[in-house]
């Protein structure tokens, strides 16, 4: 089974700040890593795929980056509107999906 | 506009049994790979369950294995989660989730693109 591990757990930062989001996997997925943004009371959305594209309408100051166990998401300039929780999920495992714990962005 | 829509959420006791269904419409239903996720209350997301597009293959979590049942009527372009022996920490959201492949110039990959509103399940004595 893959074990997924997001960090940090939370963190607050300010409007116009840069956070990177760290994702570590238990075992090599290539690039086949998926970041979700789901905002309080709302369902998940995709914001990137394949480690790093990003999803059509997604703001480019998202991005992505990392293979093999090692992935990041990076937020270049926060906004009010980026206050979520970001998940990161393996797609390597064909079905069998799994999520990160989540990391809770508080602006 | 694609859409999923859940229904059959409810308030159980342990023990007891629910189906759940999510009708889904805007896209070629029998040509997708489903999925169910849950999130407990306060808590992160959960993979449940999925299966093929034709319905002949199926996946479970262990944490849902040999309890919970998913199935597809293509006709009715349904989805739905058959869930017994349910237990308090069953209690969750539950989404309806579609697996899209996006082809890149080198590989496909596989995404969680369309996701429904979620149908809230509770199980309580």
């Amino acid at each position: 089974d893959f074990q997924m591990t997001q960090s940090p757990s939370s963190l607050s930062a300010s409007v116009g700040d840069r956070v990177t989001i760290t994702c570590r996997t238990s075992q090599s997925i290539s690039t086949y890593l998926n970041w979700y943004q789901q905002r309080p009371g709302k369902a998940p959305q995709l914001l990137i795929y394949a480690a790093s594209s990003l999803q059509s309408a997604v703001p480019s100051r998202f991005s992505g980056s990392g293979s093999g166990t090692d992935f990041t998401l990076t937020i270049s300039s926060l906004q009010p509107e980026d206050s979520a929780t970001y998940y990161c999920q393996q797609s390597y495992s064909r079905l069998m999906y799994t999520f990160g714990q989540g990391t809770k962005l508080e602006i | 506009e694609v859409q999923l829509v859940e229904s059959g959420g409810d308030l159980v006791q342990p023990g007891g049994s629910l189906r759940l269904s999510c009708s889904a419409s805007g896209f070629t239903f029998n040509t997708y790979v489903m999925h169910w996720v849950r999130q407990a209350p306060g808590k992160g997301l959960e993979y449940v369950s999925a299966i093929s597009s034709n319905g002949v293959n199926t996946f479970y979590a262990d944490s849902v294995k040999g309890r919970f049942t998913i199935s597809r009527d293509n006709s009715k372009n349904t989805l739905f989660l058959q869930m017994s022996s349910l237990r308090i920490e069953d209690t969750a959201v539950y989404y309806c989730v579609t697996d899209s492949v996006v082809l890149t110039a080198s590989r496909y990959y596989y995404v969680m693109d369309v996701w429904g509103q979620g149908t809230t399940v509770t199980v309580s004595s």
